[in-house]
Order: C-alpha cells, then sequence, then structure tokens
C-alpha cells in the first residue's frame, strides 16, 4: 500500500449506531488530519495530530471523537450522528504539522439515515 | 463575503482547448496558494505551490497569482479528457498550520473528446 488509504470506502448508518473510520498514511509524516467535504462547499478542518498529539479542534461536535494511537494511524469514532453529517470524510497528511502540502486519502463516503 | 470565492461550474471544454480556471480572496494576507486537483471518488492532489505573485509552469499546467487583484489563475494547455476533474484552489497566509489553509468549494471541469 502507498499514500494514505482509508476504510471503508462507503458507510451508511442510522443515527444511533456507533461506527469507526480508519486512515492510515505509508509516507513516514508526522501530522494527520480529517476534514468533512459536503457537496458545493469547501473542505472543512476538522482536527489535526501532529506527532499524535490534537493541535487543533475546529469546533467539532463531540459525536465526532478522533484517536491517534501513532504517527501512521488515525480513527474518526462517529456515534448518534445526525443527517446532515453525511458528507465524504477525507483523511490527509503531512510531514509536519507546520507544512500547507497535504497528502489525501480516497475517503470515506458516509450517509447517515 | 467569503474568504476565497471559486465558481462551481461545471466548465465543458472540447479536447485540445485552454483552460482557465480561477479564484479570488478577500485576505490580502494570503501568500501560498495551491490547486489541487480531485477526481471523482477520489481524494484531492496537489497539483500546484507557488508563493507570493508571480507564475510557476509544470508541464501543460500554470498557476498564476495576482495579489493586486487577489487573483489566482490556472491555466491547462492542450487539454485532455484526463484533466475531467473537480479543481480546488487553496491558500493560505503563513507557512503555518493547516487550519489556517482556506479552500474554494472547487470548479468541476469536463473536457469533451
Amino acid at each position: 500500500e502507498t499514500g494514505v488509504t482509508q476504510t471503508p470506502r462507503h458507510l451508511v448508518m442510522g443515527m444511533t449506531n456507533k461506527k469507526s473510520l480508519k486512515c492510515e498514511q505509508h509516507l513516514g509524516h508526522n501530522a494527520m488530519y480529517w476534514y468533512k467535504q459536503s457537496a458545493k462547499k469547501p473542505l472543512e478542518l476538522m482536527f489535526v495530530y501532529n506527532f499524535k498529539e490534537q493541535t487543533e479542534n475546529n469546533s467539532v461536535p463531540s459525536r465526532f471523537s478522533p484517536e491517534c494511537p501513532n504517527s501512521s494511524h488515525l480513527f474518526l469514532h462517529l456515534h448518534t450522528l445526525q443527517p446532515e453529517d453525511s458528507a465524504l470524510y477525507l483523511c490527509a497528511s503531512s510531514p509536519n504539522g507546520q507544512n500547507n502540502e497535504q497528502f489525501f486519502g480516497p475517503g470515506t463516503r458516509l450517509t447517515v439515515l | 463575503q467569503k474568504e476565497v470565492e471559486q465558481d462551481p461550474g461545471p466548465l465543458s471544454v472540447p479536447e485540445g482547448a485552454i483552460v482557465s480556471l480561477n479564484c479570488t480572496y478577500s485576505n490580502s494576507a494570503f501568500q501560498y496558494f495551491m490547486w489541487y486537483r480531485q477526481y471523482s471518488r477520489k481524494g484531492p492532489e496537489l497539483l500546484m505551490y507557488t508563493y507570493s505573485s508571480g507564475n510557476k509552469e509544470d508541464g501543460r499546467f500554470t498557476a498564476q497569482v495576482d495579489k493586486s487583484s487577489k487573483y489566482i489563475s490556472l491555466f491547462i494547455r492542450d487539454s485532455q479528457p484526463s484533466d475531467s476533474a473537480t479543481y480546488l484552489c487553496a491558500m493560505s497566509d503563513q507557512y503555518s498550520s493547516a487550519s489556517k489553509i482556506i479552500f474554494g468549494s472547487g470548479t468541476r471541469l469536463s473536457i469533451r473528446p
């Protein structure tokens, strides 16, 4: 595997479900990011981790809970989501947290019923 | 007024045409300018990265920044059907954390064979 991978690629869940999104980067980077991409809207940064420490939380609701066990893996735990949370969730990595050049994964298309 | 404005398109041009994609912005402190290409069902990939004003060329792609007009452009020469994708502009005011990167909402481009 190369680059940034994300699983699952598609996820449908009910509002009472609990699920997790997984991201893995094979680039040797130290910073990882979660973004939300909704139709016809700009990318919204959700969380930033730099050397496994969370450095940014852009006022994301607590129903989204990130976890970064090491510099290569990033999770987004989901619970009691709302239909408006349906979107493409993108993971990205960069050499460090002070770097504009980010490498994105293919995303997880999430649908909340 | 949004910080970054980008026409969503769709923009449809015949193969071989010169394509011009544009973004305007309001923050005069922006210094770093990026263009990402996003194919359907994929994550964005960094295409061009420029600092301050001027032009940067990479093969068939030219990025242009006019800071006096707060206007950036991406030109694609000899466009190919494989260039069909959504193009996102992004910019930041310093080589710093990801939270300072502002994305446009993307322009969908279609190249007709």
